[in-house]
């Protein structure tokens, strides 16, 4: 079946440093890839997505590019910010899944001025 | 647009009792989920629609949780009886096709 592994969190940054989160997922044909974000007390929103392989996702100063070679869809951004403090989640959807999205564990990421 | 509506935004009930949680997709949207947010088991879909035809709902718990989706604009999520450990967020989530899953602002559920 489809799944999603993300790294381990939390992830704690001082403002204007580098992120990477790490994404790596399993299915079957050739799934679109998302990454949500989740601010404290909200809902999920889409952060950006990537729908076939070599594909870049950007938003927001954040990227993930979509490599199909080594199943990744790694999360970056070159000088965060507090506000990018928040729980980010790489999903996947499948067309043989129907419209669900398999989502990752989340990762928690805090940024300290 | 008004995005996906929940309510009520709180809930604080004693155990045993009924809990209904309500949810307004987006209009326009042909697909429904119901998920749980928890800190030890992180977010699961318990359930979805398509059409408002359950599709799969083989994340739903146990015979206590059931969801209906009556119309287009309008679905619920019920636990009866409700237990301490179905305290969490549940969010409701729309989509139309292939696009973007919306998410609501969720349902916390306290169950005392």
């Amino acid at each position: 079946g489809n799944s999603v592994t993300q790294m381990e969190g939390p992830v704690t940054l001082s403002e204007e440093a580098f992120l990477t989160i790490n994404c790596t997922y399993t299915a079957t044909g050739y799934p679109s890839l998302f990454w949500y974000v989740q601010y404290p007390g909200e809902g999920l929103q889409l952060l950006l997505k990537a729908t076939k392989a070599d594909d870049k996702g950007s938003n927001k100063g954040f990227e993930a590019t979509y490599r199909k070679e080594t199943t990744s869809f790694h999360l970056e951004k070159g000088s965060v910010q507090v506000s990018d403090s928040a729980v980010y989640f790489c999903a996947l959807r499948e067309e043989t899944s129907g419209s669900r999205l398999t989502f990752g564990e989340g990762t928690q990421l805090t940024v300290n001025p | 647009d008004a995005g996906v509506i929940q309510s009520p935004r709180h809930e604080v009930t004693e155990m045993g009792q009924e809990v209904t949680l309500r949810c307004k997709p987006i209009s326009g949207h042909n697909s429904l989920f119901w998920y749980r947010q928890t800190m030890m088991r992180g977010l699961e879909l318990l359930i979805y629609f398509n059409n408002n035809v359950p599709i799969d709902d083989s994340g739903m718990p146990e015979d206590r949780f059931s969801a209906k989706m009556p119309n287009a604009s309008f679905s619920t999520l019920k636990i009866q009886p409700s237990e301490p450990r179905d305290s969490a967020v549940y969010f409701c989530a729309s989509q139309r096709g292939w696009e973007t899953q919306y998410f609501g602002p969720g349902t916390r559920l306290l169950v005392l």
